[in-house]
């Protein structure tokens, strides 16, 4: 089965911080998507990206930017830490093809911000 | 752009009840719709999508969704929850342009036994 790692469960991190989230999945998918899940807002997509160096802003890019350089790896960073930015951070991955084929999310990264 | 609504933020149920969660999408054009779930604990995961063909889909664990164009919804349902349906729910539309899915706020479903 695909699997979708993202290295911390938890995260506490100040203001001002520079912070990385790394996620890796391990099915050669070229698709990669970071999101966020705030309460009573869902999941906002904050990039993605379809290929190796190659990235897309989504709705909420502010404040984040991402790396990709190899396929199995997508990672989010945040250049400077805001309080605002405390939020469930998901990365999915989905296969190559068609764009309705289902995304695999990891088990989420929830950061603080202090 | 493609959206969707969840007018359900939270919904409270007895097990053997029946679910209906509304989701309505805005786009005129040819869509492509899904239902995700997120259990407590868990990652999320999918329940069913719609992108043609027959506008009743069913899906994992007992779920459906019916697809009705001239009232945009796509609507989940399960005629008898169980205690184990409890988590969140997320409708999602995906945006053609990015290939990317755009998801409603969610509704949290509460089984109680």
């Amino acid at each position: 089965d695909v699997k979708v790692t993202q290295s911390s469960r938890y995260l506490v991190k100040r203001t001002g911080e520079k912070v990385f989230l790394e996620c890796v999945q391990d099915m050669d998918h070229e698709n990669m998507f970071w999101y966020r899940q705030d309460p009573g807002l869902g999941l906002r997509l904050i990039y993605f990206s379809y290929d190796v160096k190659m990235k897309e802003k989504g709705d909420i890019p502010e404040g984040y930017s991402v790396s990709r350089e190899k396929k199995e790896r997508f990672s989010l960073i945040l250049e400077s830490a805001s309080t605002n930015q405390t939020s469930m951070y998901l990365c999915a991955s989905r296969p190559p093809g068609r764009p309705n084929e289902k995304l695999f999310f990891g088990s989420g990264t929830q950061l603080s911000v202090l | 752009a493609q959206s969707v609504s969840q007018h359900n933020h939270h919904v409270i149920l007895s097990e053997a009840a029946s679910l209906e969660l509304g989701c309505n999408y805005s786009y005129g054009g040819t869509v492509n719709l899904f239902w995700y779930v997120q259990y407590p604990g868990q990652h999320l995961q999918l329940l069913l999508k719609y992108f043609s063909g027959d506008p009743l889909v069913k899906g994992i664990k007992g779920f459906e969704a019916e697809f009705i164009k001239s009232k945009f919804s796509f609507n989940l349902r399960k005629p008898s929850v169980q205690w184990s349906d409890t988590a969140e729910y997320f409708c999602a539309i995906l945006n053609t342009g990015r290939r990317a899915l755009t998801f409603g706020s969610g509704t949290r479903l509460q089984v109680q036994p």
